[in-house]
């Protein structure tokens, strides 16, 4: 079965420059999770959709970003205008409906760079 | 609210060497623990998790961990370490109900493996 895919791998962008990353969960997982990893700090929650619905987003840093999961399938994380402070990888993750027991699957994450 | 510390942020080891790499948490409820390891270039894969029962648990790649609940430790440990066990280690935890399965992480240990 294909993985977690995010992309792009890499964006490198301008402040005050808007971008979108994209994760396309593993097909049937209805649990879809973003985090953060700002440079040498630990990974941090985002938030959480069950389907098309958000489930937690209490990580969510500011109203710059904005999450979004059509029809239950792929999610977007756009953060718009971007600031020098976002810089960082951000991981997506996606489970099957259910208990932790299943854990998680992530994806090779997001690089993005703001200048 | 969780925490997770891990005290090294990076250990050198010999090849065919053991290694233990610590990690701590803090926690007002039960928690499951986890750990995870990011390859160079990859996304994060699951190791080995304890959700309850016996406190050693084996993992992937000859990997193992030890929950030691009076001390709040999760300790990962391998007896001989090969040059591809070279990676960064999170250990992670999850509150057993309520925590819709979000995940709190550690800043993660680097490990090198030298020949």
């Amino acid at each position: 079965e294909a993985g977690v895919t995010q992309f792009p791998s890499h964006s490198v962008i301008e402040k005050g420059q808007t971008v979108t990353l994209r994760c396309d969960p593993i097909s049937g997982h209805d649990n879809l999770y973003w985090y953060r990893r700002v440079m040498g700090k630990e990974i941090k929650f985002l938030l959480h959709f069950v389907k098309e619905s958000k489930q937690d987003e209490s990580g969510m840093p500011n109203n710059r970003f904005l999450a979004e999961r059509t029809g239950g399938t792929y999610s977007t994380l756009k953060v718009q205008p971007a600031e020098l402070e976002d810089s960082g990888v951000y991981f997506c993750a996606s489970s099957p409906p259910g208990r932790i027991n299943y854990g998680y699957t992530f994806g090779s994450g997001t690089r993005l760079t703001v200048v | 609210a969780q925490s997770v510390t891990q005290l090294d942020s990076q250990v050198p080891v010999f090849e065919e060497a053991p290694v233990e790499l610590r990690c701590n948490y803090s926690s007002s409820v039960s928690v499951y623990l986890f750990w995870y390891v990011q390859y160079p270039n990859q996304g994060l894969q699951l190791l080995l998790k304890y959700l309850s029962g016996s406190t050693l648990v084996k993992g992937i790649n000859g990997f193992e961990a030890e929950f030691n609940k009076s001390q709040t430790s999760f300790h990962l440990r391998k007896p001989s370490v090969h040059i591809s066990d070279t990676a960064e280690y999170f250990c992670a935890v999850s509150v057993v109900t309520g925590g819709g399965n979000k995940l709190t992480f550690g800043t993660g240990t680097q490990l090198k493996v030298e020949l």
